[in-house]
């Protein structure tokens, strides 16, 4: 066990539907990351904030955005949800911005599908 | 612009053999590497890290990796093969402190035969 949560486990919804994914980090951790894995596109960053704030953007789409609430737990939020959006979604933690010292712990991720 | 290969989607390799997996990275900078594991319907977990210290990198469960600058490799290997090791494992590079991303490889698949 990481320590980071993710909620909800599964996720079945249709296209052009919005959803919510959750995410708290490791206590103590100010850095939460985003990434997505699919089978054609494999684990691929999306974004990351620090301590409330965007602090690097990786493959994000428009449709997609991302928050870090002041108690550090973080959302995605996934909109105008297309077939290719079905994947499973991981959120990542660590102490700091990024450095030799940080270590990124993975959450177990959301498992999206899109019908 | 940073990115990783890993040789080989799928190894298999017999109980109580060597475990080899490898992976090639390209980067600007001096990079920082990474191994992590994934388990069935798990998250990753990481493996070890190389982050300029020492080149040889001693892990969790047994494993390591050597990096070879001049080979711009960061090989992982285990002297001898567990049923648990059965896993995909990914290779991820970042381009040092203040990088923020990590770039994953495509991952390799360990089988292990009994």
């Amino acid at each position: 066990d990481s320590g980071v949560t993710q909620t909800p486990k599964h996720l079945i919804t249709a296209t052009g539907q919005r959803v919510t994914l959750r995410c708290s980090p490791r206590s103590g951790d100010l850095s939460v990351y985003w990434y997505q894995q699919s089978l054609d596109q494999g684990l691929q960053f999306l974004i990351q904030y620090y301590n409330g704030e965007e602090r690097a953007k990786g493959n994000i789409l428009e449709r997609f955005s991302a928050q870090q609430f002041p108690d550090l737990h973080s959302e995605l939020n996934l909109s105008s949800l297309e077939l290719g959006d079905s994947a499973l979604y991981f959120c990542a933690s660590s102490v700091g911005v990024g450095t030799s010292t940080d270590t990124q712990y993975f959450g177990p991720g959301t498992r999206l599908t899109v019908l | 612009a940073q990115s990783v290969t890993q040789l080989g989607s799928h190894v298999s390799v017999s109980e109580g053999a060597l475990v080899l997996l490898r992976c090639n990275y390209s980067s600007s900078v001096p990079p920082y590497l990474f191994w992590y594991v994934q388990y069935p319907n798990q998250g990753l977990q990481l493996l070890l890290k190389y982050t300029s210290a020492a080149t040889l990198v001693k892990g969790i469960n047994g494993f390591e990796a050597e990096f070879k600058k001049s080979e711009t490799s960061f090989h992982l290997t285990k002297p001898s093969a567990h049923m648990s090791d059965a896993a995909e494992y990914f290779c991820a590079v970042s381009s040092g402190a203040g990088s923020y991303q990590l770039t994953f490889g495509k991952g390799t698949k360990l089988s292990v035969i009994p």
